[in-house]
């Protein structure tokens, strides 16, 4: 059974702080990893995806993944009041169906 | 550059009636996914095609649950004698393939079974 694993929070950061965002997953033969925004009544939008490890930065996003320990982060800089969602990371194979955490949700106060 | 459309954004529908999800895909994308998400979780995978091949389907989805996509273009995701349990957000996603593996998804279909 493959399992990902999200702190569910709510995670609150101030406006201009940095957010980080934690996925641990179970199977060690994951290969493709990707972080999802979704907003309240709203479908999943990607933000990023990773595959080796190491740091992936794209604007104010940095993923950070760490096959070893079977870890993948989020950071956030800078964060804003739209930044608020939920953040979901997903686990896959190669081209196969994703595995979904729970979701984090943050909360960034004005 | 048209993203993911799904039809209908919501259903409701009495327990026991058959319903009929409808997903379009990125156009070139030639795969195509079925999840459903319910509150305060994480989307689920139900199914999945390369064109037209149903290449896995999950366990969780039952007898009553059928998928097709029929021309390698849109799918359709079908469920039969609904029950209350299958309310949630159906999601449909597409990714590219060919070494291209993010998935993008449609604003979902939001089922509710009275």
């Amino acid at each position: 059974q493959k399992e990902v694993e999200q702190n569910s929070g709510p995670l609150s950061v101030p406006e201009g702080a940095i957010a980080s965002l934690n996925c641990t997953y179970s199977d060690r033969g994951s290969q493709s990893f990707f972080w999802y925004r979704q907003y309240s009544g709203k479908s999943p939008e990607l933000i990023m995806s990773i595959y080796s490890n190491g740091d992936k930065e794209d604007g104010r996003f940095t993923a950070q993944l760490n096959k070893a320990s079977q870890y993948v982060s989020l950071l956030i800089r800078d964060s804003q009041p739209s930044d608020s969602a939920t953040y979901l990371c997903a686990v896959g194979f190669y081209g196969q169906n994703f595995v979904f955490g729970p979701g984090t949700r943050l909360s960034v106060l004005p | 550059d048209t993203g993911v459309s799904q039809d209908p954004r919501h259903k409701i529908t009495k327990r026991g009636q058959n319903v009929t999800f409808r997903c379009d895909p990125i156009s070139e994308h030639n795969r195509l996914y079925w999840y459903r998400q319910t509150l305060g979780q994480g989307p689920e995978f139900l199914t999945y095609f390369q064109n037209e091949a149903q290449l896995e389907k999950s366990r969780l989805l039952s007898d009553r649950f059928s998928a097709e996509r029929p021309k390698g273009s849109f799918s359709t995701l079908e469920i039969q004698r609904t029950e209350q349990g299958d309310s949630a957000m159906y999601l449909c996603a597409s990714s590219l393939g060919q070494g291209n593996y993010e998935q993008y998804f449609g604003p979902g279909t939001r089922l509710t079974v009275t």
